[in-house]
């Protein structure tokens, strides 16, 4: 596509829940980058995919969290048991190269609401 | 670890003001330094970008310069427009060891509102 799509654009849910969050990076783009926006914390990192494996989850910030990428393409972002304090937007982008010199492209996010 | 601080806003100007935003940072290594820009209703946007020390990144009539000896990126524009009302982020990358160098590390945001 002509840039990064990530659906649902919005999602609220009730809390203890799960929900799936999905990026579509830009044909070609080998990286693929999680990141969370909220209120206070600003914009944190989750999770780094090079391809199909992820060599960088160090952002996760519970079990609760987990993300694949299949066919070097889409991912999903997955939060289990969601509570409240995940509420948040959450972006994600991708690169040509996982490199500190090559821009990343961001989708236009998923704002998550745990009520 | 590494940090961005940006000045804190909201920052409110006239049309055709002068603006900066300031911005240091703390890195080990040599970093690459971003400015991204979020227009409402928009995903984030790379604005502009410094590789290295003395670098001035441009685009739209906003520069940064990247200036190693006191850790700054500040972001400057002589002249702002309506339009260029947004949420401006101050990043960097390219530090950390094991391949780890591609992470983005974001300021708070700084909003900009221009008025007519």
């Amino acid at each position: 596509g002509a840039g990064v799509s990530q659906s649902p654009s919005n999602k609220v849910t009730e809390k203890g829940k799960d929900v799936e969050l999905r990026c579509d990076p830009i044909s070609g783009h080998t990286a693929l980058y999680w990141y969370r926006q909220s209120l206070g914390q600003g914009l944190e990192f989750l999770i780094y995919f090079q391809g199909n494996s992820a060599p960088d989850k160090s952002g996760l910030p519970s079990d609760r969290f987990s993300a694949e990428r299949t066919g070097g393409s889409v991912s999903t972002l997955t939060i289990q048991r969601t509570q409240q304090e995940d509420s948040a937007v959450y972006l994600c982008a991708s690169s040509l190269l996982g490199s500190q010199n090559t821009e990343a492209f961001f989708g236009q996010g998923t704002r998550l609401t745990v009520v | 670890g590494n940090s961005v601080t940006q000045m804190e806003g909201p920052v409110t100007l006239s049309e055709e003001a002068f603006l900066t935003i300031n911005c240091t940072y703390t890195a080990t290594g040599y970093p690459s330094l971003f400015w991204y820009v979020q227009y409402p209703g928009e995903g984030l946007q790379l604005l502009l970008k410094a590789t290295k020390a003395d670098d001035k990144g441009s685009n739209k009539g906003f520069e940064a310069t990247y200036r190693k000896e006191t850790t700054s990126f500040h972001l400057e524009k002589g002249s702002v427009q309506v339009s260029d009302s947004a949420v401006y982020f101050c990043a960097l990358s390219g530090t950390g060891s094991g391949g780890s160098n591609y992470k983005l590390t974001f300021g708070k945001g700084t909003l900009l509102t221009v008025n007519p």
